[in-house]
């Protein structure tokens, strides 16, 4: 099956730690992006990458750390400069369209990763 | 900027009952606009995908609408089931996708 799979489910930070989210894809896309998601608000995009070994600051970049090695794989790291951690993070992947812009296609969503500061 | 704006923030139907669900955005230059459903604590499930052409799509019990120049989308729900309670969530892109915080819907048997 087609898909995109995120690690862990859930995942526990201590102070001054930097974690890893895991993004895995096997559905051919070049597009990838990694969202956060806090209660009652909408996605706010972190990282996307149209390319390997490219990518783009999102809205909300700052503390967080991304590498595209792999088409099929996106790993976020969120780094200790990230003050206010605790959120749902979501990864997401697309086409990307003939004008080349990755976001006219659809996207399609992992399961997601939540993150607890300890 | 692009603000996306979702109204209601959570609605309460009793099942059977037909219902519509708003979004609303203030740069109509867009590409397209996203409709998704998010149950608790999972990802987001595509919906449907209208693009800025286009007036509306439609799937199963579903029709989205797109009205580009006012600035506005709905998404019209037919015979609501207890399966359809989540959060529905819209987004439109053009540079950039950018997410409405959503309306949480519950259906009631």
């Amino acid at each position: 099956d087609g898909g995109i799979t995120q690690s862990p489910k859930y995942l526990f930070r201590k102070e001054g730690q930097n974690v890893t989210l895991s993004c895995e894809q096997n559905l051919n896309h070049d597009a990838m992006y990694w969202y956060r998601q806090d209660p009652g608000q909408g996605l706010r995009l972190i990282y996307y990458s149209q390319i390997v070994n490219d990518f783009q600051k999102g809205d909300i970049a700052e503390g967080y750390s991304v590498s595209r090695e792999k088409k099929e794989s996106f790993p976020l790291t969120v780094t200790s400069a990230q003050k206010n951690p605790t959120a749902f993070y979501l990864c997401a992947s697309s086409i990307v369209a003939t004008s080349g812009s990755p976001f006219q296609e659809t996207q399609y969503f992992g399961p997601g990763t939540r993150l607890l500061v300890l | 900027k692009q603000e996306v704006t979702q109204i209601p923030a959570a609605l309460s139907v009793p099942e059977g009952e037909n219902l519509v669900l708003n979004c609303s955005f203030t740069d109509s230059a867009i590409y397209n606009l996203q409709w998704f459903r998010q149950d608790p604590g999972k990802g987001l499930t595509s919906l449907l995908l209208i693009q800025s052409s286009q007036r509306e799509q439609t799937s199963g019990r579903l029709n989205a609408s797109l009205d580009k120049s006012s600035g506005r989308s709905t998404l019209y729900i037919a015979a609501s089931q207890p399966g359809d309670s989540a959060t529905y969530l819209c987004a439109v892109k053009r540079n950039d996708m950018r997410f409405g915080a959503g309306t949480r819907l519950t259906v009631k048997p």
